[in-house]
């Protein structure tokens, strides 16, 4: 089936940016998400970018997306220790029909 | 926004007894619910697709009658895990949708269900 693949976890220090990566199978996907889960708490959606873009930018994150390479990218800027979190990418839409399939999430560590 | 709640947000049963799930979307009406379960430094599995007032989608190799759901209303969804066992010990997370097709899901808090 098809299929979304994420780093586990990533390291950054307090004010640089962060740069989470993900890859996705479903060539066909309408929409790709980036979602955000704190320890103990269910998933809040932080943004997502249609298939027919190759950018977005909300605030502090930046998400960009490769077709061709099936590559979607979130860059926070500035990080601070709040962003500590497991990061969801995911993808919509295609032959998974209006099925979400998740990857396994980033956790990503902030250092002050 | 949309919010959606679960209850209860922890669970602890013994080995063979069933446990429900509510997923309730407090603002909106969800015409689609889904449930998903969470294993430790996994992705999300999608269970089901609950659609109100007909019988849910099951994924597959999710059991059915092992997996109860119920969409009574456009605000409230069950799930109840029927004679539960320790493998079925997982976080179980629900999201609404305001209509099929709709881009956004919210998400509930999610279920810690513990069986021991």
């Amino acid at each position: 089936g098809e299929d979304v693949e994420q780093s586990l976890f990533l390291s950054v220090r307090e004010g640089d940016s962060s740069v989470i990566n993900c890859t996705y199978t479903d060539s066909s996907s309408t929409y790709l998400y980036w979602y955000k889960q704190e320890p103990g708490a269910g998933l809040q959606l932080l943004t997502y970018i249609f298939s027919n873009m190759d950018m977005k930018q909300d605030q502090r994150l930046t998400v960009l997306l490769n077709k061709k390479d099936k590559h979607l990218s979130l860059r926070i800027a500035d990080t601070q220790t709040g962003d500590s979190a497991i990061y969801f990418c995911a993808s919509e839409g295609g032959t998974g029909g209006f099925k979400t399939i998740f990857g396994a999430g980033t956790r990503l560590f902030v250092k002050a | 926004g949309a919010v959606v709640s679960q209850h209860p947000s922890r669970v602890i049963c013994k080995s063979g007894t069933s446990v429900k799930i509510e997923c309730r979307s407090l603002d909106f009406q969800a015409t689609t619910m889904f449930w998903y379960r969470q294993f430790p430094k996994k992705s999300l599995m999608l269970m089901a697709t609950s659609n109100e007032g007909s019988k849910a989608t099951y994924e597959q190799g999710v059991e059915k009658d092992k997996f109860l759901i119920n969409h009574a209303s456009l605000t409230l969804s069950t799930l109840t895990v029927t004679s539960a066992h320790p493998e079925d010990s997982s976080f179980y997370i629900c999201s609404a949708k305001y209509r099929t097709g709709e881009s956004e899901q919210f998400f509930g808090p999610g279920t810690r269900l513990t069986v021991l």
